[in-house]
C-alpha cells in the first residue's frame, strides 16, 4: 500500500521565522509531489508542486525533493499568521491519482 | 467562472438511507475525482473518472457508486449509508488525467450518518 507520512504537529513558529514541513513517501515509482494548504473548514488549495530532485522556489515557499531518500519538504520563509493552516503533502502516480499524507498543522504566532 | 461546485454543503442521514452528492465543474476539464477526508487524516480517493464515459475505483470505493453524467458533472451515491461514511467529501477536477496535472477542489460536503 502506498503511504505518505507527515508529522501531525502542531508545528508552532514565531512570526517572521522559517517553517519547515516534512513528508516521506513509500512508493519509489511516485512521479509528482504536491503541497496543499487547507484552512479549517475549507478545501485544499495547491501552493507548490515539484517533479525533479532539488529545490523549487516560489515567493516565500521552497519545495525540496530527494527521491533517493523518498523525502519531500516545504519551507516557508518569513512566516505570517495567515500561513497558519494544515499543510497536506500529496504524491501522484500513474493516472494522476493522489495519495495524501495526514497533514501537518502549522501555527504562526504573532 | 465558479470552478468546482458541490451540493449539498451539509447533510445528515440516518443509517440505511441513500443519497447522491452532486459535483459540477465549468473549466472544461476532462478528469474528475471524489475524495473523503476524515479527522486527522488526509484525503483518500474514492472513485475517479479520467474522461467522460469512464470511471474507476480509487483507494476506498466500498459502499459508493459514481456516475459521470456528462463532461461537467460527476455524482457520488451512497446506497445504504453507514456511520463509517461520516466524513467530508471533496470533488476535484483536472484538465487531463496526466500524472501531475493540477487538481482543483470543490468546497466540500459535510456528511453525518447517525
Amino acid at each position: 500500500q502506498k503511504e505518505v507520512e507527515q508529522n501531525s504537529g502542531p508545528l508552532s513558529v514565531p512570526e517572521g521565522a522559517i517553517a519547515s514541513l516534512n513528508c516521506t513517501y513509500s512508493d519509489r515509482g511516485s512521479q509528482s509531489f504536491f503541497w496543499y494548504r487547507q484552512y479549517s473548514g475549507k478545501s485544499p488549495e495547491l501552493i507548490m508542486f515539484i517533479y525533479s530532485n532539488g529545490d523549487k522556489e516560489d515567493g516565500r515557499f521552497t519545495a525540496q525533493l530527494n527521491k533517493a531518500s523518498q523525502y519531500v519538504s516545504l519551507l516557508i520563509r518569513d512566516s505570517q499568521p495567515s500561513d497558519s493552516a494544515t499543510y497536506l503533502c500529496a504524491v501522484a502516480n500513474a493516472g494522476n491519482m493522489l495519495t495524501f499524507g495526514g497533514g501537518t498543522r502549522l501555527m504562526v504566532k504573532p | 467562472n465558479a470552478g468546482v461546485t458541490q451540493t449539498p454543503k451539509f447533510q445528515v442521514l440516518k443509517t440505511g438511507q441513500s443519497m447522491t452528492l452532486q459535483c459540477a465543474q465549468d473549466m472544461n476539464h476532462n478528469s474528475m475525482y471524489w475524495y473523503r477526508q476524515d479527522p486527522g487524516m488526509g484525503l483518500r480517493l474514492i472513485y475517479y473518472s479520467a474522461s467522460e464515459g469512464t470511471t474507476d475505483k480509487g483507494e476506498v470505493p466500498n459502499g459508493y457508486n459514481v456516475s459521470r453524467l456528462n463532461k461537467r458533472e460527476f455524482s457520488l451515491r451512497l446506497e445504504s449509508a453507514a456511520p463509517s461514511q461520516t466524513s467530508v467529501y471533496f470533488c476535484a477536477s483536472s484538465e487531463t488525467p496526466s500524472t501531475g496535472d493540477e487538481q482543483y477542489f470543490g468546497p466540500g460536503t459535510r456528511l453525518t450518518v447517525t
